[in-house]
């Protein structure tokens, strides 16, 4: 069964860095994911596809901070020098045969 | 550039039924399927059905089978959800999305429709 695992919640202080990660269940270590961002009260935000081998792309007008890598089953989206609109919601995608799912979600919050 | 425009905001009564539009620009719309998801308050994206904008053909998820119907006018490049029999639950933002040409990211996101389920 094609399950998206991500921790609910991560903190991290202004102009930091922090690592989010969605986690693939057996046997779909080789998924291409999507990152989202959901802003409060605000509909989900396209980030970037992200590879199995840690190659990714961002989407249109996401700036450079925002990174992706992967190491096995575990995909890792990456933002650099927090901001404080960076403080949302974080959900990875992915599709299967005749699904799509989504992770949890992880709630940033910026100190 | 891409737009996904949604209708408004629907109030519904239990055991009603809700018809959602979502208006696609900026690309040409019979080359890329179009998808609904739906958030209720508070917890994570459901992933609904899609539809290929192309030939029409449908494919919903198990959850809502029987009680979803998507449907496309090319004439007017807009997707329609129709969710039947709704109960409380059904609460939620209805999302329509458009994902790439060969795969199922979604790249694209429409503003979203409060559906809002009451007696």
């Amino acid at each position: 069964q094609l399950v998206l695992t991500q921790p609910p919640s991560a903190s991290a202080s202004l102009g930091a860095s922090v690592n989010l990660t969605c986690t693939l269940s057996s046997g779909h270590s080789h998924n291409v994911i999507a990152w989202h961002q959901q802003s409060p009260e605000k509909g989900p935000r396209y980030l970037m596809r992200l590879n199995s081998d840690g190659s990714h792309n961002n989407g249109d007008g996401i700036p450079d901070r925002f990174s992706g890598s992967s190491s096995g089953a575990e995909r890792y989206l990456t933002i650099s020098s927090l901001q404080s609109e960076d403080e949302a919601d974080y959900y990875c995608q992915t599709w299967g045969t005749g699904i799509v799912v989504f992770g949890g979600g992880t709630k940033l919050t910026v100190l | 550039q891409v737009h996904l425009v949604q209708s408004g905001a629907e109030v519904k009564k239990p055991g009603a039924s809700v018809k959602i539009s979502c208006k696609a620009s900026g690309y040409t719309f019979t080359t890329y399927s179009i998808h609904w998801v739906r958030q209720a308050p508070g917890q994570t994206l459901e992933w609904m059905g899609w539809i290929n904008a192309g030939n029409g053909n449908t494919k919903y998820a198990q959850k809502f089978k029987g009680r979803v119907a998507i449907i496309r006018d090319t004439s007017a490049n807009t997707v329609y959800m129709e969710l039947s029999s709704l109960i409380s639950e059904d609460t939620a933002v209805y999302y329509c999305a458009r994902p790439g040409r060969f795969n199922v990211l979604f790249d694209y996101w429409g503003q979203g429709t409060l559906v809002t389920v009451s007696s």
